[in-house]
């Protein structure tokens, strides 16, 4: 099945630092979500995105569903220690109902 | 509210066995998905179940079959298990909201299942 390219592919910050990482797929979405997972968790749902140009925030972290419906943008500002773990986008399109996810951005934060 | 909860936690079992899955979804869900997630790869969508039926089907080989019961709990099955079928089995619930410009559609995962295949 298709995944979408995210990058970076890890990560490694200093707290307090902000961090940003994208996701592009070749095909339209309608929908994207971001997911944090830890690990032996399930993904952990952090923002939903519906329209396209659409910016929408949840504390830190601030989401964007990109111009041409082919990429979205995640940044996380001020890091913590906490916000260690792996990093998906899953995006959705009207044509179908299932949900292609990225090959993740795994997070370090050097305390 | 309870979230979504799967079972069991972890699993081990010999090539050519069967295994089944259980999932319950999110209060409020009407539909359940399940992926498949290898070591450090992102999850990979194996079917999605609604109105008790399979509406939608990823590419992974008919030895994976599910079910959606009537209270909208589903199960996975695995036929004659490989050693590349272990994985983290992760189920997820999601239902259609109704935005004010647009439908919603938020999906949520459990803890998942850890199948380890010998």
């Amino acid at each position: 099945g298709q995944q979408l390219n995210q990058s970076p592919q890890s990560m490694f910050i200093q707290e307090g630092e902000d961090v940003s990482m994208n996701c592009t797929s070749s095909s339209i979405f309608n929908t994207w979500l971001w997911y944090k997972q830890e690990p032996g968790e399930g993904p952990v749902l952090l923002i939903a995105l519906y329209k396209a140009g659409e910016l929408t925030s949840n504390g830190r972290l601030t989401a964007q569903f990109g111009i041409t419906r082919k990429d979205s943008f995640l940044n996380i500002s001020a890091s913590i220690p906490s916000d260690v773990g792996i990093y998906f986008c899953a995006g959705r399109s009207n044509t179908g109902n299932q949900f292609y996810f990225g090959t993740g951005t795994s997070l370090t934060v050097i305390p | 509210d309870a979230g979504v909860t799967q079972s069991p936690t972890h699993l081990i079992k010999t090539r050519g066995q069967q295994v089944t899955l259980r999932c319950s979804p999110k209060s409020g869900h009407d539909t359940v998905s399940w992926y498949q997630q290898a070591l450090g790869q992102g999850p990979q969508f194996i079917f999605q179940y609604y109105e008790e039926e399979e509406r939608q089907r990823g590419n992974f080989p008919d030895r994976f079959s599910g079910h959606q019961f009537p209270n909208y709990s589903s199960e996975l099955n695995v036929n004659a298990l490989l050693l590349g079928d272990s994985a983290l089995y992760l189920c997820a619930s999601s239902s259609v909201g109704t935005g004010v410009f647009y439908p919603t559609y938020e999906q949520y995962f459990g803890p998942g299942t850890r199948l380890t295949v010998t």
